[in-house]
């Protein structure tokens, strides 16, 4: 089983659609979680970190379920520039990445 | 306020030839990272520092070498080149090791 598993997509979505994208982890001693956006042909870049009480940040909201060792990133009202991969990690002493779910939001 | 700066972009080596790639942090972070990154797969660690004079290996360290001299830089060594180490190359920085990173823009690497 993979360290973190993400769902590679890709993701097609209309404008102001709500996507969800989850991920999944094996380590159940893991620390501390995060999503990254990544562009094409780009570096990643810290979209939000995840906190056991869920957190939002505008129309990102993300949601940590230590139970069942999964991560999950919401989109609201999704525009054109959120067209990009979004990375799930995952901290348990080392930092652990999913390969990246590809999401295209269409006009 | 430059961040994680990565150096060169682009780079085609021939296989068996040497490299170095640098990498230069303004943030003051301690830690400092190497990761490659093939087509959909994670990005994968290759080397790691926690402080000026210290490194240690990550997952796939074979291949490569670093050195941490100063708190800024942290440059990767590439010897004897093989094609399985075509790849993106990023560089990354943090606060703590439970912190989000910050990566430079990388170095796309052709060996053939």
């Amino acid at each position: 089983r993979k360290e973190v598993e993400q769902d590679p997509g890709p993701f097609n979505v209309p404008e102001g659609a709500t996507v969800a994208f989850n991920c999944t982890y094996s380590n159940s001693a893991s620390q501390s979680f995060f999503w990254y956006r990544q562009d094409c042909r780009k570096e990643p870049k810290l979209l939000m970190s995840v906190y056991s009480s869920g957190n939002e940040d505008g129309r990102f909201t993300a949601q940590l379920n230590r139970a069942s060792q999964y991560i999950s990133l919401l989109i609201r009202d999704s525009k054109l520039s959120d067209s990009a991969t979004y990375l799930c990690v995952v901290n348990d002493n080392d930092m652990r990445f999913g390969a990246g779910t590809r999401l295209t939001v269409k006009p | 306020n430059a961040g994680v700066t990565q150096t060169p972009k682009f780079r085609i080596l021939k296989i068996g030839q040497s490299m170095t790639l640098q990498c230069t942090q303004d943030m003051n972070h301690n830690y400092m990272y190497w990761y490659r990154q093939d087509p959909g797969m994670g990005l994968k660690l290759i080397y790691y520092s926690v402080g000026a004079g210290i490194t240690d290996k990550g997952e796939v360290p074979n291949g490569y070498n670093v050195s941490r001299s100063t708190t800024e830089d942290f440059p990767l060594r590439l010897e004897l080149a093989a094609p399985s180490q075509t790849s993106v190359y990023f560089c990354a920085s943090s606060t703590t090791s439970n912190y989000g990173y910050t990566f430079g823009s990388g170095t796309r690497l052709t060996v053939v």
